[in-house]
């Protein structure tokens, strides 16, 4: 059983689409977050949930919406798709967040090309 | 948060002990030091975690001094397959955050 899973694995979208990735983990945990992962590979926060409240947005454009359904869900839509977009998405799930047991389990990511 | 700092890269050999040093000049009290590992094509994945002295697992120790500015990730005995970048992070409880430095490329070589 994949512990925190992500669809689709890859996407390539014209730009100004609007398209949603999708993420689900398994482990009861009650924390969720959205990574993105730049061509340089630096990975940078986006947006942190805790028990379907949005705790952290991290000065990400307003095209960018992430929806928690359940403790379980944290779906993220984009707007009208730039080429800057195009990046590794990443979700992650961890049970409590900072300090001790901080262990986040990751997506396998989403490859998001925009063209 | 605290900001760590790391050596970009670090090439090695099989069977070698490889050392990854971060600083985190600004850790405060309630910090953890925290280690990810990520492999091209996957999310990163947590190794091992710490707040002072040693820990050790089944995949590495971590040294951290009394003034706990500093972390050393070691991994014993390495293989071709501990070719990854490699993550220190510096969290405090409730932060709701996670945040990633640029990591430490280590290539393993035969």
């Amino acid at each position: 059983d994949t512990a925190v899973s992500q669809t689709p694995k890859y996407l390539v979208t014209q730009m100004g689409n609007d398209k949603s990735i999708k993420c689900e983990q398994n482990l009861g945990h009650d924390t969720m977050y959205w990574y993105k992962q730049d061509s340089k590979k630096f990975l940078k926060i986006m947006f942190s949930y805790n028990n379907k409240e949005l705790i952290i947005n991290e000065t990400v454009p307003n095209r960018f919406s992430p929806k928690s359904p359940d403790k379980a869900h944290l779906n993220l839509h984009i707007n009208s798709l730039e080429l800057g977009d195009s990046a590794v998405y990443f979700c992650a799930s961890s049970p409590v967040t900072g300090g001790a047991n901080t262990e986040a389990f990751f997506g396998q990511g989403t490859r998001l090309t925009v063209v | 948060l605290a900001k760590t700092t790391q050596p970009i890269s670090m090439d090695s050999y099989e069977g070698q002990e490889v050392n990854i040093t971060c600083s985190h000049n600004n850790i405060a009290t309630n910090d953890y030091i925290t280690w990810y590992q990520q492999f091209p094509s996957q999310g990163p994945r947590f190794i091992i975690q710490g707040y002072k002295t040693k820990v050790t697992n089944e995949v590495a120790s971590l040294f951290i001094p009394a003034d706990r500015k500093s972390s050393t990730l070691s991994l014993p005995r390495v293989s071709l397959s501990d070719t990854a970048v490699y993550y220190c992070l510096v969290a405090r409880s409730n932060d709701y955050k996670l945040s990633f430095g640029a990591g430490t490329t280590v290539t393993v070589r035969a």
